[in-house]
């Protein structure tokens, strides 16, 4: 079964600290992965998505595929950057459909 | 262009009932999903349908059902409520099926079963 770990439940950091959410997959194929946010009170909002390379918000991440991992990193947390994120995987980019795996999510809080 | 929007935002009912959730994806787009989350399993998902077909479908019992319709908008049903079924429903859109498109999300329906 696909599986999406994110190992911590909340992490807290100080602004202008760098930021590090750590997510690992079960690997099969070359899956699809994204960054989800949910900030406060608002829905469910794409981040970022390996194949674009994009960079986010100052948002980076980096497929390792010998470790299957793709962490989520920013260099200088900001106050607005508080909020849920997820990580998921889509299916195998050869298969169809766009089911997504998510994990369980990392509460980032950002202290002044 | 609206976003992904569902209908009703919040729902109260009890046991054994039935429910009808409502989503319009964003115009254009073609392929819905459904996601259950609840604090103890997180985000899984339900089923997905384009152009009127159930394309995948999530490990949830056949009390779950849905469907789409020609314009695009979708529906899920769950019959024979249980309290375990109170959680909060995502439905999200795409312009077509495929693992690289981008999902844009409703803001749920939240249910409760009593």
């Amino acid at each position: 079964a696909q599986r999406v770990t994110q190992p911590e439940k909340l992490l807290s950091v100080f602004k202008g600290a760098p930021v590090e959410l750590k997510c690992n997959y079960s690997y099969s194929g070359s899956p699809e992965l994204f960054w989800y946010v949910q900030y406060s009170r608002q829905r469910l909002q794409l981040l970022l998505r390996h194949i674009s390379r994009e960079s986010i918000k100052g948002f980076t991440a980096d497929l390792n595929k010998g470790e299957t991992s793709f962490h989520l990193k920013k260099p200088f947390a900001q106050e607005e950057d508080s909020a849920m994120y997820y990580c998921a995987r889509g299916p195998v980019l050869t298969g169809g459909g766009n089911k997504l795996t998510f994990g369980t999510g990392t509460q980032l809080k950002v202290e002044l | 262009k609206a976003g992904v929007t569902q209908t009703p935002r919040y729902l109260i009912k009890t046991r054994g009932q039935q429910v009808t959730l409502s989503c319009s994806p964003i115009s254009g787009h073609r392929s819905v999903s459904w996601y259950q989350q609840t604090p103890g399993q997180g985000l899984q998902f339900l089923f997905e349908y384009f152009s009127e077909t159930q394309r995948n479908k999530g490990n949830f019992p056949g009390r779950f059902s849905g469907r789409q319709f020609s314009n695009s908008r979708s529906e899920m049903n769950v019959s024979t409520l249980e309290l375990g079924d109170s959680a909060l429903y995502l439905c999200a859109s795409s312009s077509l099926p495929g693992a690289g498109e981008t999902q844009y999300f409703g803001p749920g329906t939240r249910l409760l079963v009593l």
